[in-house]
């Protein structure tokens, strides 16, 4: 069965410094791979994604992303952090032609001064 | 502005008291696709639609109905609601040109409370 897996429920990181967010998948056919975030209150926004060719992605807002077959992982990550990226993060996958998506359980982001 | 419109924002109800939540795009996406979320669980997909009157189950359907009469519309309806109902609700929307790979757009979000 299709699933997504972040095993981090909640990471604290100081600013300015680096971060990874996991993320684990099982999926059987070639993944289309998605990272959102949710800032406090509002809805989800798109930060990158993938699905075919480099694997690795380049988002917004400084974030980036690897994806690696092998591990069946797609694992965010960002050189340094800055406050304002406070805020909860998903994992998702696509499957059945689209139509339906899995998201992770979610990782939420502190970021102390 | 492209924008996925929910109303209302919040809500309290009470047990089997029908409401209807409204979800509106104004992107002419084909697509349109209800969630719930909830602590520990991420977002769990109830209802979606790949046309106007194309309609099929997510994962958690139970409780819950959609309908799809125009493009640009696509309510959820708790005919009965349940305590076990209470969560954040999110509607979506995206193309629909390919489906596979594309980036859904959020709304806002509903929070709502059954006692």
């Amino acid at each position: 069965a299709q699933s997504v897996t972040q095993p981090d429920i909640h990471i604290t990181v100081s600013e300015g410094a680096s971060l990874e967010l996991r993320c684990n998948y099982s999926y059987g056919a070639t993944p289309y791979l998605f990272w959102y975030v949710q800032s406090p209150g509002q809805g989800l926004q798109l930060l990158l994604k993938y699905f075919s060719g480099d694997t690795l992605v380049q988002g917004i807002k400084g974030f980036e992303a690897e994806f690696k077959r092998s591990q069946s992982s797609f694992n965010l990550r960002k050189p340094s952090v800055h406050w304002s990226d406070a805020a909860e993060y998903f994992c998702a996958v696509d499957f059945t032609g689209g139509f339906k998506t899995i998201f992770g359980a979610g990782t939420r982001l502190f970021v102390k001064a | 502005e492209a924008q996925v419109t929910q109303n209302p924002r919040y809500l309290i109800t009470v047990t089997g008291k029908k409401l209807t939540v409204t979800c509106s795009q104004n992107m002419n996406h084909e697509y349109m696709s209800w969630y719930r979320q909830d602590p520990g669980l991420g977002l769990r997909q109830i209802y979606y639609s790949m046309n106007v009157e194309v309609t099929d189950k997510g994962d958690v359907p139970e409780g819950y109905k959609v309908s799809r009469k125009e493009k640009r519309n696509f309510p959820l309806i708790l005919e009965s609601p349940s305590p076990n109902q209470t969560s954040l609700y999110f509607c979506a929307s995206k193309p629909g040109q390919s489906f596979l790979g594309e980036t859904q757009y959020f709304g806002p979000g509903t929070r709502l409370l059954v006692l």
